[in-house]
């Protein structure tokens, strides 16, 4: 059974400090993806980034950084110089990939407040 | 190129009624999931459909609860019978069935549901 765990429930930081997000995912098959969501306050979800269980390269995007580390089952997710505009509950979220189109299991959320 | 939509937002039902919750998918996507969010709780898989078949319903509750994503018009949700237990956010996905984007999940604004 797949399983994603997000430990930090809530995480608060003053405006422009960094903050690291972490998951940590259990999962008995060889190929699988591995994804981030945004939720913010108004309660849509926003896809930021997927990424596959052959590609452990670091991905930058802006204030946005992924760290993927196999050895360790984990798919940290790193916002640099927050902003309020970054307050929202993310989720962190794993599908298999055996015929593509697999359902998400997700973690249960990090809310995140960013203080001004 | 318009999102996935679902209607109503927000839903208020009597105990014993039926709520029909509608999504349309992304423009060139035939796969639709959903998924329901408990208050503070994260996302929770129920069905995946495809066009006018159910592919996997291992989330959804045997009773009182069916999907349909006819040829035409959008997939339906509907909960006959509604208790207070069902109050919660319910999401629709949708992705297309081939391509690099095959394994995106692409949300819509979800449908508050309310049961007194």
């Amino acid at each position: 059974a797949q399983k994603v765990t997000q430990a930090q429930t809530e995480i608060s930081v003053v405006e422009k400090e960094d903050v690291t997000l972490d998951c940590v995912y259990e999962t008995r098959d060889t190929t699988y993806y591995l994804f981030w969501y945004k939720q913010p306050p108004s309660g849509e979800l926003v896809f930021l980034i997927r990424r596959n269980s052959f590609d452990e390269q670091n991905e930058i995007s802006g204030r946005y950084s992924w760290n993927f580390q196999k050895s360790t089952s984990s798919f940290n997710f790193t916002i640099t110089a927050s902003q309020v505009v970054d307050s929202a509950v993310y989720f962190c979220a794993l599908s298999e990939a055996n015929f593509g189109n697999e359902k998400l299991t997700f973690g249960t959320g990090t809310r995140l407040t960013i203080i001004p | 190129n318009a999102g996935v939509m679902q209607n109503p937002r927000h839903l208020v039902r009597r105990r014993g009624q039926e709520a029909r919750l509608r999504c349309s998918p992304m423009k060139g996507h035939s796969h639709v999931y959903w998924y329901r969010q408990l208050p503070e709780e994260g996302l929770k898989f129920m069905v995946y459909l495809q066009k006018e078949n159910i592919i996997d319903e291992s989330g959804m509750p045997k009773e009182r609860f069916s999907a349909e994503f006819p040829k035409e018009g959008p997939s339906i949700l509907r909960i006959q019978q509604v208790v207070r237990g069902d109050s919660a956010a319910y999401f629709c996905a949708s992705s297309p069935s081939q391509g690099i984007e095959q394994e995106t999940q692409y949300f819509g604004p979800g449908t508050r549901l309310l049961v007194l």
